[in-house]
């Protein structure tokens, strides 16, 4: 089994649409959490950190439930430029960062 | 402030021959990670470093593979020999502490023919 598991998509939405993305992890003593975003042909950059409270970050809300193990990541009135590869990353309590394998989002016109 | 920078942005080489791929973290960061990823497999952690120190290199793929961190602002990946399923892009990624934000470098776009 995979350490974080992620759902695939691809996600085809239009704009203005609300998506929704979950990613479960298999180490319940992981620490921290995140959510990045990949453009095509791009690094990965940080898109929001992810508290136990669950956080809101404009369009975006990032949500933790430790008891299940899984983070999800919530895009509100989508927009074209949020087309793009969405990564959940967990770090262990070793240190470690492990990505999801990524979902593709695509909102079209 | 400069970010993690990576060299060479792009290589192509010939099978057989050894790759060389370099990463500065930035500077007061004591983790450093090399990532590799391709659109079969995603992004998998090759091996992180500590303070200098690897501490978990149980994704490098076979001994072709090696990494080290002389010193806390560089680090190398080498492959030797390389393969054709070597081809992917490299990234390096730097952090500080244990729980914080991973920044990345532009990445290393190998082709093996």
């Amino acid at each position: 089994r995979k350490e974080v598991e992620q759902d695939p998509g691809p996600f085809n939405v239009p704009e203005g649409a609300t998506v929704a993305f979950n990613c479960t992890y298999s180490n319940s003593a992981s620490q921290s959490f995140f959510w990045y975003r990949q453009d095509c042909r791009k690094e990965p950059k940080l898109l929001m950190s992810v508290y136990s409270s669950g956080n809101e970050d404009g369009r975006f809300t990032a949500q933790l439930n430790r008891a299940s193990q899984y983070i999800s990541l919530l895009i509100r009135d989508s927009k074209l430029s949020d087309s793009a590869t969405y990564l959940c990353v967990v770090n262990s309590n070793a240190g470690k960062s492990t990505f999801g394998d990524g979902t593709t989002l695509t909102v079209k016109p | 402030d400069a970010g993690v920078i990576q060299s060479p942005r792009h290589e192509v080489t010939e099978m057989g021959q050894e790759v060389t791929l370099r990463c500065k973290p930035i500077s007061g960061h004591d983790y450093l990670f090399w990532y590799r990823q391709t659109m079969m497999r995603g992004l998998e952690l090759l091996i992180y470093f500590n303070n200098n120190v690897p501490i978990d290199d149980s994704g490098m793929p076979e001994d072709r593979f090696s990494a080290k961190m002389p010193n806390a602002s560089f680090s190398t990946l080498k492959i030797q020999p390389s393969e054709p399923r070597d081809s992917a892009v490299y990234f390096c990624a730097s952090r500080q502490g244990s729980w914080g934000e991973l920044f990345f470098g532009e990445g290393s776009r190998l082709t093996v023919l």
